[in-house]
């Protein structure tokens, strides 16, 4: 066990709906991190969020959007959804902070995923 | 930009035998992270190692081991005396090491089977 929780476990919608994938990190990690594993695009990282304030972003599409509320969890709203937006959906916490650069603290720590299927 | 490249797909071996999983990463980063995670059949990704770029000695962890070449930019890793618990998907990793350019590059994975 990680330490970092999502729900829901297993997701199925229609194409053109909104869904909201949830994640809490492990205690004390004020970094979270989501990515997308999908068959053709493999592991890839969406955005990342540190204490509250988006830090980076990848590969988000515009219809994919996420915040990090005070209580540091996260959720990522995916809307207007595709059948190619069907994967699994990983969010991933690290004690990183600023002020450690070459002595980075970045070891993240998966959760168990959100498997969102789009039919 | 950064790029890791597994390029093995699958593998598989008999058990007991032992299996290297290969991995060449580019970067233009002087200081930088490395990973490997692995991914059961169940879907969670496992952490298994991180390494810093400035520290090339290799490491073992039971019947993990881990070779890293900067000279090669490699991060190979190894399974001694495989066991059917060791099937999985594994992912190798890179990362720069600023705050805020976390984000980990992940390669494509290399599918192991262990054959009983």
């Amino acid at each position: 066990d990680s330490g970092v929780t999502q729900t829901p476990k297993h997701l199925i919608t229609a194409t053109g709906q909104r869904v909201t994938l949830r994640c809490s990190p492990r205690s004390g990690d004020l970094s979270v991190y989501w990515y997308q594993q999908s068959l053709d695009q493999g592991l890839q990282f969406l955005i990342q969020y540190y204490n509250g304030e988006e830090r980076a972003k990848g590969n988000i599409l515009e219809r994919f959007s996420a915040q990090q509320f005070p209580d540091l969890h996260s959720e990522l709203n995916l809307s207007s959804l595709e059948l190619g937006d069907s994967a699994l959906y990983f969010c991933a916490s690290s004690a990183s902070r600023p002020g450690l650069a070459g002595r980075l603290v970045n070891e993240q720590f998966f959760g168990p995923g959100t498997r969102l299927t789009v039919l | 930009a950064q790029k890791v490249t597994q390029a093995q797909t699958e593998i598989s071996v008999v058990e007991k035998e032992d299996v290297t999983l290969d991995c060449v990463y580019e970067t233009r980063d002087t200081t930088y992270y490395l990973f490997w995670y692995k991914q059961p059949p169940s879907g969670e990704l496992v952490f298994l190692i991180r390494r810093n770029s400035f520290d090339e000695q290799n490491e073992i962890s039971g019947r993990y081991s881990w070779n890293f070449q900067k000279s090669t930019s490699s991060f190979n890793f190894t399974i001694t005396a495989s066991q059917v618990v060791d099937s999985a998907v594994y992912f190798c990793a890179l990362s720069e090491a600023n705050f805020g350019n976390e984000k980990l590059t992940f390669g494509t994975g290399t599918r192991l089977t262990i054959i009983p």
